[in-house]
């Protein structure tokens, strides 16, 4: 089974600080992606990573996927009470593309 | 992209009974999956649903508890059987978003409680 560990679990930032999230794991994925989910919702793609060491700029938001394609960071700027959610990553295993392997989550809140 | 819609929204039933989660999608794929999302936690997928075969469960989901249909490209439903209150948890249907290489649309969940 292979596991995505993230960290922090949880997160409570002000308006206009940065924070970085850390998903690892100890097996390669043949892509890496980031969701972001809020209450009563389902979750919603950020961005997809497929290249060892990729980095990816969406606004206020930089994904990276590390060399060895077994980590991804989402870092974000200036972050603003609409930051605020659940961001997963989710990994898609070699050779089957369509299944994924979600990580343990961050709950970020961002307040005034 | 695709549109999903889930339903019902949310349930409240007893332990004992079943309750059947219905997924309709705007467009024809090729595979729907289902997922568990017990409270405060992540994402479990629970099976793939192909039209025309026998979903594929992963490990600790069986057919019986969780029996899915899939009579067409563009629906499924999930049936939760027999349930108890460690079945209480949001159900999330997902598919491939068409146009994309690897980008996956959720439906808004179920969120179930089993009292």
């Amino acid at each position: 089974t292979q596991l995505l560990e993230q960290s922090p679990q949880f997160l409570s930032i002000q308006e206009g600080e940065n924070l970085t999230v850390y998903c690892n794991s100890s097996s390669v994925f043949s892509s890496l992606q980031w969701y972001r989910q809020e209450p009563g919702e389902g979750p919603v793609l950020l961005v997809t990573v497929v290249t060892g060491g990729e980095v990816k700029k969406l606004k206020r938001l930089t994904f990276q996927f590390g060399d060895a394609r077994k980590d991804s960071s989402l870092h974000i700027t200036a972050a603003q009470p609409g930051d605020t959610g659940l961001y997963l990553c989710a990994g898609g295993e070699s050779g089957t593309a369509s299944k994924l392997t979600f990580g343990t989550g961050t709950r970020l809140q961002v307040t005034l | 992209s695709a549109v999903i819609s889930q339903k019902p929204s949310r349930d409240i039933c007893q332990r004992g009974t079943s309750l059947t989660i219905q997924c309709q999608v705007d467009s024809q794929v090729t595979m729907m999956f289902w997922y568990r999302q017990q409270p405060g936690q992540s994402l479990t997928l629970i099976a793939t649903a192909n039209q025309g075969s026998e979903a594929t469960y992963e490990s600790g989901f069986v057919i019986d508890k969780f029996p899915i249909s899939r009579p067409n490209l563009t629906f499924s439903t999930l049936t939760v059987s027999n349930m108890s209150p460690e079945d209480s948890s949001i159900y999330l249907c997902s598919v491939e978003t068409p146009g994309t290489a690897y980008g996956y649309t959720f439906g808004s969940g179920t969120r179930l409680t089993v009292v």
